[in-house]
């Protein structure tokens, strides 16, 4: 198993433009995070899906941002439009229903806004 | 509201020394706590869980709840420890991980 995949590893785009993130979880696995990593705070979660069905978006920072995951194979983080602020690294990670059973997390997707 | 401080950003050791990176917590329930690492080009991972009260590559965490602190400690640190460590905490059923803001620790030959 590759482990949880996301696309692409590094964007930079320009200030206004549409940014999409993806991601392909681990089979099998019921659980999926979106998490922004910045030197200022750390590792901060976004949003999490369970069985597709988004259970908590509380840390989605304003309209900008918007997520889906139209299968359980398949979850897409969209900011648009994107703003220098936005530039980060992004992880999605995937897990079995209970979280003491660990997270297991992509290589992240770096993202630049000009 | 759930809350993970790591007051450290940056914690250098040299190789042999002992290791402490601090945890602190705030929650008013039973928590899980874990520690994540991420390696140089690796992907973040889990170190340990306080549940399973393991040694992992000669880490140890324990929970102390009068503290609420979950430090994590090596007697003897190595090279390979060179990482950046993220402390993170569960509210009891429920699948939301709150991280702290991470100690990157280095170790000096």
């Amino acid at each position: 198993d590759a482990g949880v995949i996301q696309s692409p590893r590094h964007e930079v785009t320009e200030m206004g433009q549409e940014v999409t993130l993806r991601c392909k979880p681990i089979s099998g696995h019921d659980y999926l995070f979106w998490y922004r990593q910045t030197m200022m705070r750390g590792l901060e979660l976004l949003i999490y899906f369970n069985n597709n069905v988004p259970i908590d978006d509380s840390g989605m920072p304003e309209d900008r941002f918007s997520a889906k995951m139209p299968n359980a194979s398949f979850s897409t983080l969209k900011i648009q439009p994107s703003e220098p602020r936005d530039s980060a690294v992004y992880f999605c990670a995937s897990s079995l229903p209970r979280v003491s059973i660990e997270q297991f997390f992509g290589p992240g997707t770096r993202l630049t806004v000009l | 509201a759930q809350r993970v401080t790591q007051p450290e950003k940056l914690l250098s050791v040299f190789k042999g020394a002992p290791v402490e990176l601090k945890c602190n917590y705030s929650y008013s329930g039973s928590p899980e706590l874990f520690w994540y690492v991420q390696y140089s080009r690796q992907r973040l991972q889990l170190l340990l869980r306080h549940i399973s009260r393991e040694s992992i590559k000669g880490f140890t965490a324990d929970l102390n709840k009068g503290e609420t602190s979950f430090h994590l400690k090596k007697p003897f640190a190595q090279e390979e420890d060179s990482a950046m460590y993220y402390c993170a905490l569960c509210a009891f059923g429920n699948e939301k991980l709150t991280f702290g803001t991470g100690t990157r620790l280095t170790i000096i030959p």
